[in-house]
């Protein structure tokens, strides 16, 4: 069965620190992958998106993800978090003979001072 | 340029009323997409149309019926509303292949 999972619930993380958040999923095809935020009390909005080619891709608010077909993986990086950056993250996955997207369960990030 | 818009943003039923949410995306998308988003449980799919004039039932239908009114608007109907449908209301269009696009969200409370 296709499922994706984000492994850490909750992730707390110091302004200016790095960020590093996992996703996995289990897909028999080659899969299109996203990472969304979602700030309280809003809608999800798309940072990145991988459907072919580089694996690294760069996404808005200076994120990054990487794709590793062997381990699996779509995780999602930054290299220095603001306090504006506490949201909640999905991960979700797709296959282009199909309309639907899986999501995560999602991941909390909250940045301390 | 609105996107997703969602009808009502907040809502609060007793149980055994109905109601209808209601989505309309301006961006000449053919799928739409209705989820529900409760705690640690992420986005699960409640109905979807691929394309105007099509329905399919997602990963948790029961409880709810759809309407794709044309290609601008899908409806989401509670006839009976539950407890257990208390939740928060997630529209989406895609065009074709790639990322959805989400609406604000209706909250839904049924006492």
């Amino acid at each position: 069965a296709q499922s994706v999972t984000q492994p850490d619930i909750h992730i707390t993380v110091s302004e200016g620190a790095s960020l590093e958040l996992r996703c996995n999923y289990s897909y028999g095809a080659t899969p299109y992958l996203f990472w969304y935020v979602q700030s309280p009390g809003q809608g999800l909005q798309l940072l990145l998106k991988y459907f072919s080619g580089d694996t690294l891709v760069q996404g808005i608010k200076g994120f990054e993800a990487e794709f590793k077909r062997s381990q699996s993986s779509f995780n999602l990086r930054k290299p220095s978090v603001h306090w504006s950056d506490a949201a909640e993250y999905f991960c979700a996955v797709g296959v282009s003979n199909d309309y639907k997207l899986s999501f995560g369960a999602g991941t909390t990030v909250t940045v301390r001072a | 340029n609105a996107g997703v818009t969602q009808t009502p943003k907040f809502q609060v039923l007793k149980t055994g009323q109905s109601m209808t949410l209601q989505c309309a995306q301006d961006m000449n998308h053919n799928s739409m997409y209705w989820y529900r988003q409760d705690p640690g449980m992420g986005l699960r799919l409640i109905y979807y149309s691929a394309s105007e004039g099509t329905t399919d039932k997602g990963e948790v239908p029961n409880g709810y019926n759809v309407s794709r009114l044309n290609k601008r608007e899908f409806s989401l109907r509670l006839e009976s509303a539950a407890p257990s449908q208390t939740s928060v209301y997630f529209c989406a269009s895609r065009l074709r292949v790639g990322e959805q696009f989400f609406g604000p969200g209706t909250r839904l409370t049924v006492l």
